[in-house]
């Protein structure tokens, strides 16, 4: 299975400002994710990133807000533009390799813990 | 439209007992199942999965049965222990699709 590595681990931010937060992989994967995860909440998509293209949205999700990038196939960031209490949330990153075995099997970083004040 | 639906949203269970987490699904493109278990501060951790193929899968006290015609499937934890006290997460996803749809989580506290 694929070890993720996120940083930050967690961030207390004032509002206006921006957060970049890195995912790093330790072997090759053809598919990254970014999710979000409110307090006792589901996970939701926010897009998945593409390796030397633009990342693919989800319905309520935009570049302006979110820019993803995806320079290789280890690594990822993502950016949290102009900050709101709003934003405050725990934000995962995830893998998935469709050219290993176990192509179907997901995982998940340890997560960043983001609060806006 | 959310297309996988879990519940109960939250369980408690004695030390021992069985622990029971139903999904049920709409999309039949959906052909991988899987759980995840997740502990506060940390990401969510694959724990058990099944294809449609089979109607039952278990790893130690980890069991997953799977009803292809109802589009049903549950987690049943055997032998509860407070260990397991953590948010479960079922999900779906097809070989085809990158991306996987989750339920909306059950927090299961065993009481000691």
């Amino acid at each position: 299975s694929a070890v993720i590595s996120q940083k930050p681990s967690r961030d207390i931010c004032q509002r206006g400002t921006s957060l970049t937060i890195q995912c790093q992989v330790d072997s090759q994967v053809t598919m990254m994710f970014w999710y979000r995860q409110q307090p006792g909440q589901s996970l939701t998509l926010i897009a998945t990133a593409n390796q030397g293209s633009e990342a693919t949205y989800e319905s309520g999700f935009v570049i302006d807000k979110f820019p993803i990038s995806r320079p290789n196939l280890t690594f990822s960031t993502l950016t949290v533009s102009n900050m709101s209490p709003e934003d405050s949330s725990i934000y995962l990153c995830s893998v998935r390799d469709l050219t290993s075995a176990d192509y179907n099997e997901q995982f998940f970083g340890p997560g960043t813990r983001l609060t806006v004040l | 439209q959310q297309q996988v639906k879990q519940s109960p949203q939250s369980l408690i269970v004695q030390k021992g007992g069985i622990s029971i987490i139903n999904c049920a699904y709409e999309n039949t493109a959906f052909d991988y199942f899987p759980w995840y278990q997740q502990f506060p501060g940390k990401g969510p951790a694959l724990l058990i999965a099944i294809r449609p193929d089979v109607s039952e899968k278990k790893e130690g006290r980890f069991t997953i049965s799977f009803n292809k015609s109802a589009k049903q499937f549950s987690l049943h934890i055997m032998d509860s222990q407070p260990g397991d006290s953590a948010t479960y997460f079922c999900a779906a996803s097809s070989s085809w699709a990158g991306k996987s749809t989750f339920g909306d989580g059950t927090t299961l506290t065993v009481k000691p």
